[in-house]
């Protein structure tokens, strides 16, 4: 079983719209969590780190679900710039190693 | 201006040859990792080291070999155990674990 498991993609939005993604990890002991943003042919970037009340930064709102063990990400009123590929970051502290998910592509369309 | 530097952007490597891949970072962070990213698909971990001296294998460490004889360096080679080696290659660092940062990659193509 992987240890991070995204929605499949891609999803294909218009401006404007809500979109959200899910994220589920399987170790239990996992204690640090993120979203990274890749473009294509780039290097991932931290969008925003996932904490266990919940935060939000702009039009973006990342939550953490612990008794169902998985993370979500909120994009409100999507904009052409946000089409990238979303990336489901997970820690161990015992590993101390960043579990990657496959990555959810996102397409806004005008 | 602080961080992590990858080179060179594109490498081909010819059949049964051994490749180094460079990564220098003066963010004087501790933890340094390798990835390897196959098109459509998330990253991989081929090999991390959480201080000088010292490194381990990850979930795909066969066919690459490290070193970490320096704080800010972290190169990976890719032997030609390495089956099939063309990928884009990642390499990152954290302090502890607040967040990685990324290097721009390296696109491995055999020819």
């Amino acid at each position: 079983r992987k240890e991070v498991e995204q929605d499949p993609g891609p999803f294909n939005v218009p401006e404007g719209a809500t979109v959200a993604f899910n994220c589920t990890y399987s170790n239990s002991a996992s204690q640090s969590f993120f979203w990274y943003r890749q473009d294509c042919r780039k290097e991932p970037k931290l969008l925003m780190s996932v904490y266990s009340s919940g935060n939000e930064d702009g039009r973006f709102t990342a939550q953490l679900n612990r008794a169902s063990q998985y993370i979500s990400l909120l994009i409100r009123d999507s904009k052409l710039s946000d089409s990238a590929t979303y990336l489901c970051v997970v820690i161990t502290y015992n590993f101390n190693k960043f579990y990657f998910g496959s990555g959810t592509k996102l397409n806004v369309k005008p | 201006d602080g961080g992590i530097t990858q080179s060179p952007k594109y490498l081909f490597r010819k059949e049964g040859q051994n490749v180094t891949l460079s990564c220098e970072q003066n963010l004087n962070h501790d933890a340094m990792y390798w990835y390897r990213q196959d098109p459509g698909q998330g990253l991989r971990l081929i090999y991390y080291s959480q201080i000088v001296n010292d490194f381990q294998k990850g979930d795909i460490a066969e066919g690459y070999s490290v070193s970490r004889e320096k704080k800010e360096s972290f190169p990976l080679t890719v032997t030609s155990a390495q089956k099939n080696p063309t990928a884009f290659y990642l390499c990152a660092s954290s302090m502890g674990t607040v967040e990685a940062f990324f290097g721009q990659g390296t696109r491995l193509t055999v020819v």
